[in-house]
């Protein structure tokens, strides 16, 4: 089955503590998404890939970091750099054909909680 | 300026009736493509339905329709015969030609679906 899985579901850290949120796929898609989102509120992008090696900036990209060194994979480290970092995180991918008509897919979710 | 406006922060619908959730977008580019997603408690993202700019006719999947004006930039999601199953929030998304790979996505509407 193909689709994207996020790894682990809950996880918890201590304040101060970088932590690292996985995020695979074997859709052979080409662009990859990291959102976040907070209880009662939209999604809002933290940082994408178009093409392995390369990866441009969202909207909260402060106290993030990410890599993209192989397609199918784009990790998202939660640096210590991030004064709220307890939230939803979303995974996503989209095929490059068809372009800009081409719906995002999505992983489960990466709940993070940092005490 | 918000790219993605869903005015309703949450809506009731009685069970098997129609119900009507609002959209608006803001864009300057003739290429675009507007999405809804459902996310069920669980927070996984569901795709639902897509629209093209160009596309003449208004998209329809199952119990799913989209009433798209362009003229007034907006692309309502109404979903018919409503199901206990259909609570849940949702989103509405675009993308644009010119931006490449970048999705925008609204505050979201919750749908509660009352026996």
């Amino acid at each position: 089955d193909g689709g994207i899985t996020q790894s682990p579901k809950y996880l918890f850290r201590k304040e101060g503590q970088n932590v690292t949120l996985s995020c695979e796929q074997n859709l052979n898609h080409d662009a990859m998404y990291w959102y976040r989102q907070d209880p009662g509120q939209g999604l809002r992008l933290i940082y994408y890939s178009q093409i392995v090696n390369d990866f441009q900036k969202g909207d909260i990209a402060e106290g993030y970091s990410v890599s993209r060194e192989k397609k199918e994979s784009f990790p998202l480290t939660v640096t210590s750099a991030q004064k709220n970092p307890t939230a939803f995180y979303l995974c996503a991918s989209t095929p490059r054909e068809r372009g800009v008509y081409n719906e995002q897919f999505f992983g489960p979710g990466t709940r993070l909680t940092v005490l | 300026a918000q790219k993605i406006t869903q005015t309703q922060p949450g809506m009731f619908v009685q069970e098997k009736e129609a119900v009507t959730l609002d959209c608006t977008y803001d864009t300057s580019d003739p290429s675009y493509g507007l999405f809804w997603y459902k996310q069920p408690s669980s927070g996984e993202m569901i795709f639902l339905i897509y629209q093209g700019s160009y596309d003449q006719q208004n998209a329809t999947e199952g119990r799913y329709s989209l009433n798209f004006q362009k003229a007034r930039k907006s692309a309502n999601l109404v979903i018919s015969a409503s199901q206990l199953g259909d609570s849940a929030m949702y989103f509405c998304a675009m993308r644009e030609v010119g931006t490449g790979n970048q999705f925008y996505f609204g505050t979201g509407t919750s749908l509660t679906v009352i026996p």
